[in-house]
């Protein structure tokens, strides 16, 4: 299973860029990234995924570089109410069947101050 | 996107019991899955539940203690059986997501509390 690490807290304040890293050095050839959101007494919510290189939309960009040894979730300006928990998620299908390994990682809970 | 729902969202139960949670899609899926989050943690996966078939159990979770019904497209149930205080947790259930590869939507959590 591709393990992942991610730091355990961060503190930005509002209208800042926030970057939050995640290390996956045995990631597989065939696993995607994925990263989700998690607020309190509710289900992690989907965020963005990437396979390789850039990926951006709405809400958030993700860096992947060429040897996909870690990735940079990306949230440009936050606000309050990003304020929650972030997980960077590493998996593949596997063949019907068998089971899916879809590991998480640590997370990361972001706060921001006024 | 699909909206789920599971029952309860949270209980308080007696060591030595059994719960069965319930968890609701909107929308025909074929994979199904179920995580544990404990206090302050990550989710870890506890099994895969695909429609018509055995669920699929990670390392470290067995059928015994955590049986899984998938008697459609819409439905599934977890029980935890026997429970103790250190299966006190918050269960999660998800689907395939339409977002992206292996990408997936969440419920709200069923929250357990084992005296």
């Amino acid at each position: 299973l591709a393990k992942t690490t991610q730091p355990i807290s961060m503190d930005s304040y509002e209208g800042q860029e926030v970057n939050i890293t995640c290390s996956h050095n045995n990631i597989a050839t065939n696993d995607y990234i994925t990263w989700y959101q998690q607020f309190p007494s509710q289900g992690p919510r989907f965020i963005i995924q990437g396979y390789k290189t850039k990926v951006t939309n709405e809400v958030a960009s993700l860096f992947i570089p060429a040897d996909r040894k870690s990735s940079t979730l990306s949230l440009p300006r936050v606000s309050l109410s990003d304020t929650a928990v972030y997980y960077c998620l590493v998996g593949t299908a596997i063949s019907s069947g068998s089971a899916r390994q879809l590991t998480f990682g640590s997370g990361t809970q972001l706060t921001v101050l006024p | 996107s699909a909206v789920i729902s599971q029952k309860p969202s949270r209980d308080i139960c007696q060591r030595g019991t059994s719960l069965t949670i319930q968890c609701q899609v909107d929308s025909q899926v074929t994979m199904m899955f179920w995580y544990r989050q404990q206090p302050g943690q990550s989710l870890t996966l506890i099994a895969t539940a695909n429609q018509g078939s055995e669920a699929t159990y990670e390392s470290g979770f067995v059928i015994d203690k955590f049986p899984i019904s998938r008697p459609n497209l819409t439905f599934s149930t977890l029980t935890v059986s026997n429970m103790s205080p250190e299966d006190s947790s918050i269960y999660l259930c998800s689907v395939e997501g339409t977002q992206g590869k292996e990408t997936q939507y969440f419920g709200p959590g069923t929250r357990l509390l084992v005296l």
